[in-house]
């Protein structure tokens, strides 16, 4: 079946700009996590949609960034007013289930430049 | 901050050396998962053990965990030059949500 998928794949963008990436889960995945990666560094925790519940923002850097997921489902992150600090690649993931017990689906990520 | 973390940040082997990482981290979990990411993109998942198992073992992988020192070692016997990737460990962190968080992974090198 269909695994995570992200677009878009590449985004470059100028300072002040907005920018929205997009994630589409595994259908039937009740839990998506975003995830932030600077280039050879760790994955960054931004945000974690858990079915119904009220997300966990508490990885947002700034108020420049928002998330939501419609329907249970797509999610968007969006970055407002773009700089050049917010450069890294943007990988979302999704699970069956919440505390960690199934393994994550990761996508290939958005890989966002600000010039 | 991270719950996590691996050591070494990096480690270079030749093909059919076996790779040894560690994982540390600092609060109670439920389970401890390692991933593998190639050229800086998705990761994908290796193995999940659970705090009440001490070692599981997948193919080539053999994982560890020790929750007394609140720690977990992933080895790759009989290395290839396709294992060249970035291996991460990730736990559940029971007192910040639940929800997963990663190490700042062990770089390895398999060379031919």
């Amino acid at each position: 079946g269909a695994g995570v998928s992200q677009s878009p794949s590449n985004k470059v963008t100028e300072k002040g700009k907005d920018v929205e990436l997009r994630c589409d889960p595994i259908s039937g995945h009740t839990a998506l996590y975003w995830y932030r990666q600077s280039l050879g560094q760790g994955l960054e925790f931004l945000i974690y949609f858990q079915g119904n519940s009220a997300p966990d923002k508490s990885g947002l850097p700034s108020d420049r960034f928002s998330a939501e997921r419609t329907g249970g489902s797509v999610s968007t992150l969006t970055i407002q007013r773009t700089q050049q600090e917010d450069s890294a690649v943007y990988l979302c993931a999704s699970s069956l289930g919440d505390r960690g017990v199934s393994p994550l689906h990761f996508g290939n990520g958005t890989r966002l430049t600000v010039t | 901050s991270q719950q996590g973390e691996e050591d070494p940040q990096a480690l270079s082997i030749q093909e059919g050396e076996n790779a040894t990482m560690n994982c540390s981290y600092k609060t109670s979990i439920n389970n401890l998962q390692w991933y593998r990411q190639n050229s800086g993109r998705g990761l994908v998942h290796l193995i999940l053990i659970r705090s009440n198992e001490r070692e599981k073992h997948s193919g080539r992988l053999r994982v560890t965990l020790d929750t007394s020192k609140k720690s977990s070692s992933l080895l790759i016997t009989a290395s290839r030059a396709a294992d060249t990737a970035s291996y991460f460990c990730a736990t559940v962190w029971l007192t910040a949500g639940n929800k997963l968080t990663f190490g700042g992974g062990t770089r390895v090198l398999v060379k031919p």
